[in-house]
């Protein structure tokens, strides 16, 4: 399978616990996103990369997140310190820069209990 | 900050018929306007974009209009199956413009009835 893929796509988890996901985009891809969506809203942007590098974080992006994309390939997101608000689907994307479709991910749930 | 309005949260049509879907946005216009699919439990799959010169774009049974001068966006599907029941996800891309991210509407609900 040569599209987006998510890891895990679900996620369980007690307040206060620290939660990370991986995506892993499409290989060819420079640029990455990550948007987390609520029921019944369109997804809200987070972050993304260009190659390794951060280019953006929402301003609305809590200082308990941070993203990574060390080797400008797969990026993980992490939770620390989860609140029951953070529960959601996260979205992670792919693209090449200059192109302007998106690819996206099956999502990760996360519910915070 | 750059918002988005779609018409309404559900529209029910009849199979057969032609669904209209609106996407409405504040401040600038962006490069270029995409539309989305999104299946429940599934991230959006894209279906078309139009750049800010282009008055229409069509694919197969799609039709999607842009009108910079009234900030919006219309999106149609003609001849409407069950199938095409989804959500639908207008987008601006305000990335090469303005520097700036994705946008995304809240997404309509669209249901064809059999």
């Amino acid at each position: 399978d040569t599209g987006v893929s998510q890891d895990p796509r679900h996620k369980i988890t007690k307040r206060g616990q620290n939660v990370t996901f991986r995506c892993d985009p499409i290989s060819e891809h420079n640029r990455l996103y990550w948007y987390r969506q609520t029921l019944g809203q369109g997804p809200e942007f987070l972050t993304y990369f260009q190659n390794e590098a951060q280019l953006e974080k929402s301003r609305l992006l809590s200082d308990r997140f941070s993203a990574e994309r060390p080797k400008g390939s797969f990026s993980t997101l992490e939770i620390q310190r989860t609140e029951q608000g953070d529960s959601a689907m996260y979205l992670c994307a792919s693209r090449i820069a200059g192109y302007n479709e998106q690819f996206f991910g099956p999502g990760t749930r996360l519910t915070v209990l | 900050s750059q918002k988005i309005e779609q018409n309404s949260e559900a529209l029910n049509i009849q199979e057969g018929k032609t669904a209209t879907l609106t996407c409405n946005y504040t401040n600038y216009s962006p490069a270029y306007l995409q539309w989305y699919r999104q299946d429940p439990g599934r991230g959006p799959v894209f279906l078309l974009l139009i750049r800010e010169n282009e008055k229409e774009k069509r694919k197969e049974r799609l039709k999607v209009t842009f009108d910079t001068t009234l900030k919006q966006s219309l999106f149609h599907i003609t001849a409407s199956q069950p199938a095409d029941s989804a959500t639908y996800l207008c987008a601006l891309d305000m990335e090469d413009n303005y520097g700036q991210n994705f946008v995304f509407g809240p997404g309509t609900r669209l249901s064809v009835l059999p």
